[in-house]
Order: structure tokens, then sequence, then C-alpha cells
């Protein structure tokens, strides 16, 4: 699985849109691009996923570059609750169930 | 309840003794993984399971044991409890062709 590169650390303002980056530079054509949240002391969650077509759900915008270089996860209207851990994982979905690989993450400091 | 559950939530051990973390869920997921959480760094994988009677190593193996008798139960034995155990552990599981880890909240173990 390609390997992803983001910042440490983001502070967002609570109203405003929080805009997370990732580089997955060496993403292959069968690798989606997953998005985790962890909050403090709990286990990580599910956030989007995508292919090269931009999601969004209840949660979160996904937005992929067109060459699929790189990527940023948007929560739109940032709250106190959202500030987390956010991990951006690449991985090959015809891998089968294959593990995820956790990086370090971005810690998004949501400040009131 | 349904969903994916750990027991205990808190242990305290001593060096030398065995262990051993609980995880159960209710969805029949195929797939099952124990993640290790050390202060200040992100999730790495332990060992996974894709079904029943069926293991593989993850990145740190060593030192732990698992087992897979039932689809719904995945212990995780730590056979002589090391101080570089101690450490949050984190059990998901995940169904055949899903994209979504599901994530238990997780056993803070410490070793004394």
């Amino acid at each position: 699985d390609a390997k992803t590169t983001q910042p440490p650390s983001m502070d967002c303002a609570e109203g405003r849109a929080a805009n997370l980056p990732c580089n997955h530079s060496t993403i292959s054509g069968n690798e989606y691009v997953y998005w985790y949240r962890q909050i403090h002391s709990q286990g990580p969650q599910y956030i989007i996923h995508g292919l090269k077509n931009n999601e969004t759900n209840e949660m979160a915008s996904l937005i992929i570059t067109e060459d699929r270089k790189s990527s940023t996860l948007i929560l739109p209207h940032a709250t106190l609750r959202d500030t987390a851990v956010y991990y951006c994982i690449v991985r090959d979905r015809n891998s089968g169930n294959t593990p995820l690989v956790f990086g370090k993450g971005t810690r998004l400091s949501v400040i009131a | 309840d349904a969903g994916i559950t750990q027991s205990p939530r808190y242990k305290i051990t001593e060096t030398g003794r065995q262990v051993t973390l609980m995880c159960h869920q209710t969805w029949s997921h195929s797939y099952m993984f124990w993640y290790r959480q050390d202060l200040g760094h992100g999730l790495r994988l332990i060992y996974y399971s894709a079904a029943a009677d069926i293991t593989d190593k993850g990145e740190v193996p060593d030192g732990y044991v698992v087992s897979r008798s039932k689809t719904e139960n995945f212990p995780l034995t730590l056979e002589s409890a090391t101080r570089s155990q101690t450490s949050v552990y984190f059990c998901a599981s995940m169904g055949t062709g899903s994209y979504e880890q599901y994530f238990g909240p997780g056993t803070r173990l410490t070793v004394t």
C-alpha cells in the first residue's frame, strides 16, 4: 500500500471549515483513500473513503486531486467534538480485507 | 448489546504474568484485528484473523499469542508480560468486502 504524509498538527476555529491535507504521491490505480479519526481515548472511527471522485457524507467531504497524488478531508463546520487525530490511509481495495496501516496522522485542535 | 466489546477495560499486572485480553463482536464479521497504541504514537498491528482458525502476524507480534476458535471472539494473550507491553490495546472487526473497520473501546494495560 502507498505511503501517506500528513502534517502532525493543525488548529481550526470552531464553526469554520477544517481542511486536512494528505499526500499520497505513490498511490496506484486500485488504491482507495480512507480517512479515520480517533477522539481521545477512544478507538478509531471511519469517516469516509474515495477512489478518484469527490465524496461527501454526513460527516465530511473528501476532495481528491485529478492526479490522485493528494487529497483533502473537509469538515465543513468544525465543532469542539471534532478535536481528534485524523488518519489518512491508502489501501488496495482488491487486496481483500488486509489490515489498515495507520501512520501518525494529523492532530486537529478545534478552538472555541 | 450489538457491537464490539473489549474486556477488561483496565488491567494492571506484574512483569512475567500471563494476561489475556478479550474481544467480542456481534456482527459475525470475518475479519478481526488487534492493535496496540503507545503514548504519542499511532496504532500498530499485532495480529489479525481472516476467519475462525486463521490468524496472521502483523507488525509487532512478538510476545503475543492469539486464537480464533469462534468467529465472534478473538482473545489476545501476553504469555509473559513485560513493561514494554504497557499500552492501550484496540480490537477491531470488519466484514468481508467491507471498507470499514469497527473498533472496540480499548483496553488500557499497565505492566509493573
